[in-house]
């Protein structure tokens, strides 16, 4: 069965960098666009990143553009997610999700979050 | 403050049917399909609606999208206790080259 298991979230001081990982099991990672999708506690969604199945094409929510940086390794079967001068409201579960390539970026499937905390 | 517009909270009793709106611009949802998810309390959201109406393998018939001009609504009929839960609706946005979701509507079963 599909299966995205997040890791790497932690404590960070503000200013400071974090790279969280998601690795995948149970389907061919290559052939899939991938998201991160981030909720403060409490509060709601807000998309984060996406990058293509390739890798090739990128894309970021301006609240994070600039900071953040969304790789790949298809070999690995592992998304990355690289974020820089971390701010305290960015204190949130990051998921990763898999997009199932119907129009409209629908995110069919979803890792259980890895808590990031930006802190000093 | 999101870009596409919910109610905070619905609610309904067991059996009753109960629909929750999604409201956005030309960008989003009057130009794209809409991506409904329910997320449970302490849990990872789940898809629920895709492509505006089409309910992805698993989710039961008594879910329902639909979309019209720049709205969307979530339905559930024959409401169960199971179904408490945080409802997001979710469109792509032209103008932001990504994805947006609601505010969330947290539905009450009474």
């Amino acid at each position: 069965q599909v299966q995205l298991v997040e890791s790497g979230g932690g404590v960070v001081h503000p200013g400071g960098s974090l790279r969280v990982s998601c690795t995948a099991s149970g389907f061919t990672f290559s052939y899939y666009a991938m998201h991160w999708v981030r909720q403060v506690p409490g509060k709601g969604l807000e998309w984060v990143a996406l990058i293509s199945s390739d890798g090739s094409r990128r894309s970021y929510a301006d609240t994070v553009k600039g900071r953040f940086t969304i790789s790949r390794d298809n070999s690995m079967q592992t998304l990355f997610l690289q974020m820089t001068s971390l701010r305290h409201e960015e204190t949130a579960v990051y998921y990763c999700a898999r997009d199932l390539g119907a129009p409209g970026s629908a995110l069919d499937s979803w890792g259980q979050g890895t808590l990031v905390t930006v802190s000093s | 403050q999101s870009v596409l517009t919910q109610p905070p909270s619905a609610s309904g009793t067991p059996g009753q049917r109960v629909t929750i709106s999604c409201s956005g611009s030309s960008s989003n949802i009057g130009g794209n399909s809409v991506n409904w998810y329910q997320q449970l309390p302490g849990a990872a959201p789940k898809l629920l609606i895709y492509s505006s109406y089409q309910r992805p393998s698993g989710v039961p018939d008594r879910v329902s999208g639909a979309k019209s001009g720049t709205s969307a609504s979530l339905a559930i009929s024959g409401l169960q206790s199971d179904d408490e839960a945080d409802y997001y609706c979710a469109a792509w946005d032209d103008s932001l080259n990504g994805p947006v979701f609601g505010g969330g509507t947290k539905l009450t079963v009474l």
